[in-house]
């Protein structure tokens, strides 16, 4: 069974763009769950996905947004990148979501912003 | 609001000792706890969880409700063992992991 993907692994974007991360899950598991991980702060939540609708959120602002799509794969977006949004973006997906389930880690995209 | 907090960043041990690395938890429901390691270039993955009370690799976890502790305990580490180690709590489909803990095993 191949693992969870993201695609771009590297993105290099400078202030005030924006940007679009896309992540393919395990076929057959419905949810997914977007990270932050950065040195400072560990591994941020996000927010998770399920059946195409966002079913929780973590505490980061209003320019970070995503996107699920009939088929499970997610999509995040970042607009009006500030330097602080320089971190790795990890996506996980799992069976349901339920508490229970293994989140299966994809190997993350790289976001500099300059 | 949940939070996991694991105090040691870095925790360095010989070969052959014991190993316990620490995880603390604030929740006030019955969470589910995970442990997940992250091998040199590789990604991050479930080591183990609290509700299957399995050792894995040699590693156990026992959920401390009344310390709100779940530490992760290898009673002779291995060198192959040296990873970064995450401890998540999860609940309503929310995961909240801790800072993480560099584990250095010395031959």
């Amino acid at each position: 069974k191949a693992g969870v993907t993201q695609t771009p692994r590297y993105l290099i974007k400078t202030r005030g763009q924006q940007v679009t991360l896309s992540c393919s899950p395990i076929s057959g598991h419905r949810s997914v769950s977007w990270y932050q991980q950065t040195p400072g702060q560990g591994l941020q939540f996000l927010f998770e996905y399920f059946s195409e609708t966002q079913r929780n959120k973590g505490n980061f602002p209003g320019r970070f947004s995503g996107r699920q799509f009939s088929n499970s794969r997610s999509e995040m977006n970042v607009s009006t990148l500030e330097l602080g949004d320089s971190a790795l973006y990890l996506c996980a997906s799992s069976l349901t979501g339920q508490e229970s389930n293994e989140q299966f880690f994809g190997p993350g995209t790289r976001l500099t912003v300059l | 609001a949940q939070r996991v907090t694991q105090p040691e960043k870095l925790l360095s041990v010989f070969k052959g000792a014991p190993v316990e690395l620490k995880c603390n938890y604030s929740y006030s429901g019955s969470p589910e706890l995970f442990w997940y390691v992250q091998y040199s270039r590789q990604r991050l993955q479930l080591l183990l969880r609290h509700i299957s009370r399995e050792s894995i690799k040699g590693f156990t976890a026992d959920l401390n409700k009344g310390e709100t502790s779940f530490h992760l305990k290898k009673p002779f580490a291995q060198e192959e063992d040296s990873a970064m180690y995450y401890c998540a709590l999860a609940n309503a489909g929310k995961s909240t992991f801790g800072d993480g803990t560099t584990l250095t095993v010395k031959p």
